[in-house]
């Protein structure tokens, strides 16, 4: 367990509906990334957060797609109407930019099946 | 545009046998490379990380190989256990200190550790 949690760990929807995942970082770190996982590759950037400001996103993320991290804390991320391909594993990372090492801690990941 | 190349796909190897595994990249900007040991249903977790100023680094049975002119970097697993199988992704990351330090991931690579 890094201390990055996610929730939910699973989730079935079908193609249309919209979803939300959390994201609750280790306390102290500022930074907090997504990161997208299909099966067989390695997690693809989607955008990060420096405390509360959305500071990048990746062309990955299209317009159906929106993250929020209110207060510096937890962050959410939340897909609308759904399409299959959408279908993957969506992993969260946190880390703090405080110590020059800025090591990166990943959560267990949401797995995202879309039918 | 993949910037991190990975091989091989999978690998087996006979328990207390030498694991490697190599990745090669394009970015001259890189400046942090990490690997990383996923099981399945789990996040990501770093196993070892190097910066180009040196050519090697060892933490117990993991060893980083790292030549920069050539620009690739290669993961030796030594004394390799069952306990070892696991998706072992590098990975890199542009400008350690500054901007948005995503990683970029390779493709992974399946170890399986015979007893």
């Amino acid at each position: 367990d890094t201390g990055v949690s996610q929730d939910p760990r699973h989730k079935i929807t079908k193609r249309g509906q919209n979803v939300t995942f959390r994201c609750d970082p280790i306390s102290e770190h500022n930074r907090l990334y997504w990161y997208r996982q299909t099966l067989g590759q390695g997690p693809e950037f989607l955008t990060y957060f420096q405390n509360e400001a959305q500071l990048e996103k990746s062309r990955l993320l299209s317009d159906r797609f929106s993250a929020e991290r209110p207060k510096g804390s937890f962050s959410t991320l939340e897909i609308q109407r759904t399409e299959q391909g959408d279908s993957a594993m969506y992993l969260c990372a946190s880390s703090f930019t405080g110590t020059g090492n800025m090591r990166e801690y990943f959560g267990p990941g949401t797995r995202l099946t879309v039918t | 545009q993949q910037q991190v190349k990975q091989s091989p796909q999978s690998l087996i190897v006979q328990k207390g046998g030498i694991s490697i595994i190599n990745c090669a990249y394009e970015n001259t900007a890189f400046d942090y490379f990490p690997w990383y040991q996923q099981f399945p249903g789990k996040g990501p977790a770093l196993l070892i990380a190097i910066r180009p100023d040196v050519s090697e680094k060892k933490e117990g049975r993991f060893t980083i190989s790292f030549n920069k002119s050539a620009k690739q970097f290669s993961l030796h697993i030594m004394d390799s256990q069952p306990g070892d199988s696991a998706t072992y992704f590098c990975a890199a990351r542009e400008g350690y200190g500054g901007a948005t330090n995503k990683l970029i991931f390779g493709t992974g690579t399946l170890l399986a550790v015979q007893p």
